[in-house]
């Protein structure tokens, strides 16, 4: 089976912790993606990369982290710095010629 | 930096209806507009998308419109089922990147009633 794996489905924490969402995909895709989603509204670009050991900053990266050293693998780490991290996180990858973006399927945070 | 707005933010329609929705863009080389289907707490399914080329596509009951001029694109649904209610997004890719970044709508809840 071909897709997008995120782990656990459901993550709690406590506050000043930091958590690391999983990320894998073996659809041999080159670029990789992480949004939030917030209740009613669209979804925002935290990361992006397009290859193995380098990644980019999206519209809202400050209080994450993220790596990538294997092309199948982004993990993501919410930092103690996020100001408010309950949210759903959604991983996605693309083929780096086309434009599709296929999505996992999420990982819901909430911090406590 | 590109900038998508989505109408209506809710859609209820009868079983057989049609369904409509609008999105307008800001920046015209955008050149790629994607339609994802979400259903409750899972992630978004692409249903169907158009690049700039073209000025409409159809896919069974699904259909997209692209206005490069008055940069808006719609998505048609047909013979609504129930199945069909779900929150739909549009997106408009960012001009110039290679890599595909996507910019999306706020989203529209999509009610069909039997």
């Amino acid at each position: 089976d071909g897709g997008i794996t995120q782990s656990p489905k459901y993550l709690f924490r406590k506050e000043g912790q930091n958590v690391t969402l999983s990320c894998e995909q073996n659809l041999n895709h080159d670029a990789m993606y992480w949004y939030r989603q917030d209740p009613g509204q669209g979804l925002r670009l935290i990361y992006y990369s397009q290859i193995v050991n380098d990644f980019q900053k999206g519209d809202i990266a400050e209080g994450y982290s993220v790596s990538r050293e294997k092309k199948e693998s982004f993990p993501l780490t919410v930092t103690s710095a996020q100001k408010n991290p309950t949210a759903f996180y959604l991983c996605a990858s693309s083929n780096q010629v086309g434009y599709e973006q296929y999505f996992g399927p999420g990982t819901r945070l909430t911090v406590t | 930096g590109e900038n998508v707005e989505q109408h209506p933010s809710t859609l209820s329609v009868q079983e057989g209806d049609s369904a409509v929705i609008k999105c307008t863009y800001s920046d015209s080389a955008s050149n790629y507009f994607p339609w994802y289907k979400q259903e409750l707490g899972k992630g978004p399914q692409l249903i169907i998308d158009i690049r700039s080329n073209v000025g409409e596509k159809k896919d069974q009951r699904i259909a997209v419109t692209l206005n490069k001029t008055a940069k808006h694109f719609s998505l048609h649904i047909t013979e609504t089922q129930p199945e069909d209610s779900a929150v739909y997004f549009c997106a408009a890719s960012v001009s110039g990147d290679s890599w595909g970044k996507l910019q999306f709508g706020a989203g529209t809840q999509v009610v069909v009633t039997p």
